[in-house]
C-alpha cells in the first residue's frame, strides 16, 4: 500500500525556516517524481514544488522560488521542503504528492499534510 | 504565470448532471487532470490524460479537453459527489491548480 506521511509543520515566526519531511513507503521512491503542494486554511490547491526521480531537476512556484528548496533522499524514501524566509502568507497544510503512474502530467497518491504556521 | 480558471460554485439537483469547467490558454493543447477534495480529506484523482477514470472512480465521472476549457461532467449526481474539484495542468515545468469548484448537491 502507497503511503505518504508528512512532518515537521508546526508554529514558526515571520522570517524563520522550517524543514518538511516526507516518509514514502510501498513503492520504489526512486522511480518518481515527487511535488509539494500547499492549501491556506479555506482555500484551494496550490503547487509549490517538484523533483525529479533522481533528484537532479527541480522546479518551484514564483511565490516560492528562491526560499524553498526541494531536495530528496532516495536511500531513506524521503521527500523534504526546506522553508527559509517564511511569511505569513506561507501558512498552510503542505501535501507532498507523488507523481501518477498512470499519466506524468497527474498526481496519483497524497499524503495527509502537515500544517505549517507563520505567526508572530 | 499560467492560469486556470473555475466558477467558485455549482449546484446540481441529486440524479442531475453537473459540470464544472476550468479554462487556460489553449488548454486543449496540454493534459488536464481533475482531483475531488472533501472536507478534512486529501484530494482524490477523479480524471487524468482529460478523459480518464483511474480504478475505483464510478463511470458517472467523465472528462472532456478542447480548445480552452477542460470540463468534468458527474452524470446523474449523488449527494457523496458533494465536494470541492480542482482541475491541473501543466505549464512548461510547472503545474498549475485551478482555484476550485464547490458542488454543492441540493
Amino acid at each position: 500500500e502507497v503511503q505518504l506521511v508528512e512532518s515537521g509543520g508546526g508554529l514558526v515566526q515571520p522570517g524563520g525556516s522550517l524543514r518538511l519531511s516526507c516518509a514514502a513507503s510501498g513503492f520504489t521512491f526512486s522511480r518518481y517524481w515527487m511535488h509539494w503542494v500547499r492549501q491556506a486554511p479555506g482555500k484551494g490547491l496550490v503547487w509549490v514544488s517538484r523533483i525529479n526521480s533522481d533528484g537532479s531537476s527541480t522546479s518551484y512556484a514564483d511565490s516560492v522560488k528562491g526560499r524553498f528548496t526541494i531536495s530528496r533522499d532516495n536511500a531513506k524514501n524521503t521527500l523534504y521542503l526546506q522553508m527559509n524566509s517564511l511569511r505569513a502568507e506561507d501558512t498552510a497544510l503542505y501535501y507532498c504528492a507523488r507523481r501518477s503512474t498512470l499519466h506524468p502530467s497527474a498526481v496519483d497518491y497524497w499524503g495527509q499534510g502537515t500544517l505549517v504556521t507563520v505567526s508572530s | 504565470s499560467y492560469e486556470l480558471t473555475q466558477p467558485p460554485s455549482v449546484s446540481v439537483s441529486p440524479g442531475q448532471t453537473a459540470s464544472i469547467t476550468c479554462s487556460g490558454d489553449k488548454l486543449g493543447d496540454k493534459f488536464a487532470s481533475w482531483y475531488q477534495q472533501k472536507p478534512g480529506q486529501s484530494p482524490v484523482l477523479v480524471i487524468y490524460q482529460d478523459t480518464k477514470r483511474p480504478s475505483g472512480i464510478p463511470e458517472r465521472f467523465s472528462g472532456s479537453n478542447s480548445g480552452n476549457t477542460a470540463t468534468l461532467t458527474i452524470s446523474g449526481t449523488q449527494a457523496m459527489d458533494e465536494a470541492d474539484y480542482y482541475c491541473q495542468a501543466w505549464d512548461s515545468t510547472n503545474v498549475v491548480f485551478g482555484g476550485g469548484t464547490k458542488l454543492t448537491v441540493l
